[in-house]
């Protein structure tokens, strides 16, 4: 069964950075590419990020985070990550991790980590 | 960037009821369309893939269709525990995104 397990989230305050992990199990998670999407409270889904499979290192962000966050993701414990910093109030949301991202479907979704900017 | 908009933002069904929900993209953008299902508290769940390809474990009446522009998702006799918010994403340019989302409540 494919598994995906988030952690990393918290209460941070403006300016401030957090890392977010993404335990993946159940596939060959080389062979994948991997997205972060999240969701403001009471919000609809967005896009973040996504990382490339294959082995391959290509990186792809929305414009609002290029410069303050970065994906990355280590094949070797099957984890994909999603360093953040600069965060912003509007960055508050619950930060998901997905299969995908290299042009189909997005499937499955984590569980979601809870990420809240606040002072 | 690529917009999804989705219709109707709400509906409010009886059970048994058929549903249909729409979403129009910006530009063309073939058959890369995909359908998920987000109930309270929980992460969305892939429901229909490419337009219209049916995903493993979703029940048949769950059906999508369309290409290009105009996309239809339909619930043929809506059950409670379809009660959620759904959403269209396309994957055919970049930056990724997803409709607006919309709410359907059982009656």
């Amino acid at each position: 069964e494919v598994q995906l397990l988030e952690s990393g989230g918290g209460l941070v305050q403006p300016g401030g950075s957090l890392r977010l992990s993404c335990a993946a199990s159940g596939f060959t998670f080389i062979n994948y590419a991997m997205t972060w999407v999240r969701q403001a409270p009471g919000k609809g889904l967005e896009w973040v990020s996504t990382i490339s499979g294959g082995g391959g290192t290509s990186t792809y962000y929305r414009d609002s985070v290029t410069g303050r966050f970065t994906i990355s993701r280590d094949n070797s414990k099957n984890t994909l990550y999603l360093q953040m910093n600069s965060l912003r109030a509007e960055d508050t949301a619950i930060y998901y991790c997905a299969k995908g991202g290299g042009g189909g479907p997005f499937d499955p979704w984590g569980q979601g980590t809870l990420v809240t900017v606040s002072s | 960037e690529i917009v999804l908009t989705q219709s109707p933002d709400f509906q409010s069904v009886t059970p048994k009821e058929k549903v249909t929900i729409t979403c129009r993209a910006s530009q063309t953008i073939g058959s890369s369309l995909h359908w998920y299902q987000q109930k309270p508290d929980q992460s969305p769940k892939l429901l229909i893939k490419y337009a219209s390809q049916s995903f493993s474990g979703v029940p048949s009446r769950f059906s999508g269709s369309g290409s290009g522009t105009d996309f239809t998702l339909t619930i043929n006799s809506l059950e409670a525990e379809d009660a959620a918010t759904y959403y269209c994403h396309q994957s055919s340019i970049l930056p990724w995104t997803f409709g607006q989302g919309t709410k359907v409540e059982i009656k």
